[in-house]
């Protein structure tokens, strides 16, 4: 069974800090991995994704990959209230087409 | 931005109907897929489809379900006989490939409810 796996949370921050979400994997062959945002009761929304081993900065987010431990990260930079919701890792074998996906970790930034 | 659009947004059915889901991929794009996220729970993978052909099923994915592409627009998810436990938001994603580079950009899903 593939899994992904996430701290469920909560993670609270203060408005401006940096917020710090994890997730590891067990598949080896894991291509690309994806992070996705879901406030309650809506759908997920891509943030961003990465595939090659390091740091992958867009804005405030920064996604980084660590394939032979098995981990990705993302961090979120001077994080708002806004960003408050349930951050879902997402992984993508080479040979199929599916995301499995972590449970997510929800993140409560405070103003 | 162009975007995946799903109806209903809501759908309350008897236990035992049929339920069929709908989804506008994105113009460009070639492949399509469902997931469903039961209350609390992760995001499931239920079906890809591309080319006119499911490419890849999960084990949820059973003779209950079925999926369409019944004209150049539209993708649909028809579940023949539903139960209580299919109950879920049903989401439907689509991408321009199946490669590494090309993410999937879900919907707004649709919330069914059975009775």
């Amino acid at each position: 069974q593939k899994e992904v796996e996430q701290n469920s949370g909560p993670l609270s921050v203060p408005e401006g800090a940096i917020a710090s979400l994890n997730c590891t994997y067990s598949d080896r062959g894991s291509q690309s991995f994806f992070w996705y945002r879901q406030y309650s009761g809506k759908s997920p929304e891509l943030i961003m994704f990465i595939y090659s081993n390091g740091d992958k900065e867009d804005g405030r987010f920064t996604a980084q990959l660590n394939k032979a431990s098995q981990y990705v990260s993302l961090l979120i930079r001077d994080s708002q209230p806004s960003d408050s919701a349930t951050y879902l890792c997402a992984v993508k074998g080479g040979s199929n087409y599916k995301l499995t996906f972590g449970k997510g970790t929800l993140l409560t930034v405070n103003p | 931005e162009p975007e995946v659009t799903q109806t209903p947004s809501h759908q309350v059915t008897q236990m035992g109907q049929e339920v069929i889901l709908r989804c506008v991929p994105i113009s460009n794009h070639l492949y399509f897929y469902w997931y469903r996220q039961i209350l609390g729970q992760k995001v499931e993978f239920l079906v890809s489809f591309y080319n006119n052909e499911i490419s890849e099923k999960s084990e949820i994915f059973d003779d209950q379900f079925s999926v369409e592409r019944p004209d150049g627009s539209n993708f649909t998810l028809k579940i023949r006989s539903t139960k209580l436990e299919d109950s879920a938001m049903y989401f439907c994603a689509s991408s321009e490939g199946s490669t590494r580079y090309q993410p999937q950009h879900f919907g707004d899903g649709t919330r069914l409810s059975i009775l």
